[in-house]
């Protein structure tokens, strides 16, 4: 069974510094990986994905994420936070073959101090 | 265009009464999603459509849990007697193609059920 595991549940950055949310996962082969967005009081927002290929991807809103398959790890980051950047993170393993069903991290919720 | 709408946003029931929680999906999306995201966790499948059949409801949690979406667009998630425990938030998403790893979900902002 496919796992994810976010191991931070809430991390306290200053505006203007960077970020990495830390995501790991477990599953029988390379998954496809997302990271979500959710606002308060919002549904969750795609900020990328990845399927195959350059291990660095890019997303929305200046964030990009880094598969590493040696540590099963997919780890979002930013180089300079906003304030408005303040939300919850979701990781989010879909599976590569078979099943449709997503497994989500249970999140991290990120405070960010002006 | 629009993205996924929910009604009502807010719920508030008495324990033992029935819920019924509306999906409006972005037009055109063959897969539909429920999701239950309890507090501070992440969201858990509870159902798939594509179009109008049921393809998979192996999230839903119990016998009082039931989704339809008879048109092959707004979906209907309806919670019989419910139990303190039911209290979550319900999101949907709609996806374009028919459900593989690769679609991307577009979620709704969800319905927040409080059960007293």
């Amino acid at each position: 069974a496919q796992s994810v595991t976010q191991p931070d549940i809430h991390i306290t950055v200053s505006e203007g510094a960077s970020l990495e949310l830390r995501c790991n996962y477990s599953y029988g082969a390379t998954p496809y990986l997302f990271w979500y967005v959710q606002s308060p009081g919002q549904g969750l927002q795609l900020l990328l994905k990845y399927f195959s290929g350059d291990t660095l991807v890019q997303g929305i809103k200046g964030f990009e994420a880094e598969f590493k398959r040696s540590q099963s790890s997919f780890n979002l980051r930013k180089p300079s936070v906003h304030w408005s950047d303040a939300a919850e993170y979701f990781c989010a393993v879909h599976p590569s073959g078979g099943s449709y069903i997503p497994t989500f991290g249970r999140g991290t919720s990120l405070i960010v101090h002006p | 265009g629009a993205g996924v709408s929910q009604s009502p946003r807010y719920k508030v029931a008495k324990r033992g009464q029935d819920v019924a929680l509306r999906c409006d999906p972005i037009s055109g999306h063959v897969s539909l999603f429920w999701y239950q995201q309890a507090l501070g966790q992440g969201p858990e499948f509870l159902t798939y459509f594509q179009n109008e059949a049921q393809l998979d409801k192996s999230g839903l949690p119990s016998d009082r849990f039931f989704a339809e979406r008879p048109e092959g667009s707004v979906s209907t998630l309806k919670i019989q007697r419910t139990q303190q425990e039911d209290s979550a938030v319900y999101l949907c998403a709609s996806s374009f193609g028919a459900a593989e790893g690769r679609e991307t979900q577009y979620f709704g902002p969800g319905t927040r059920l409080l059960v007293l």
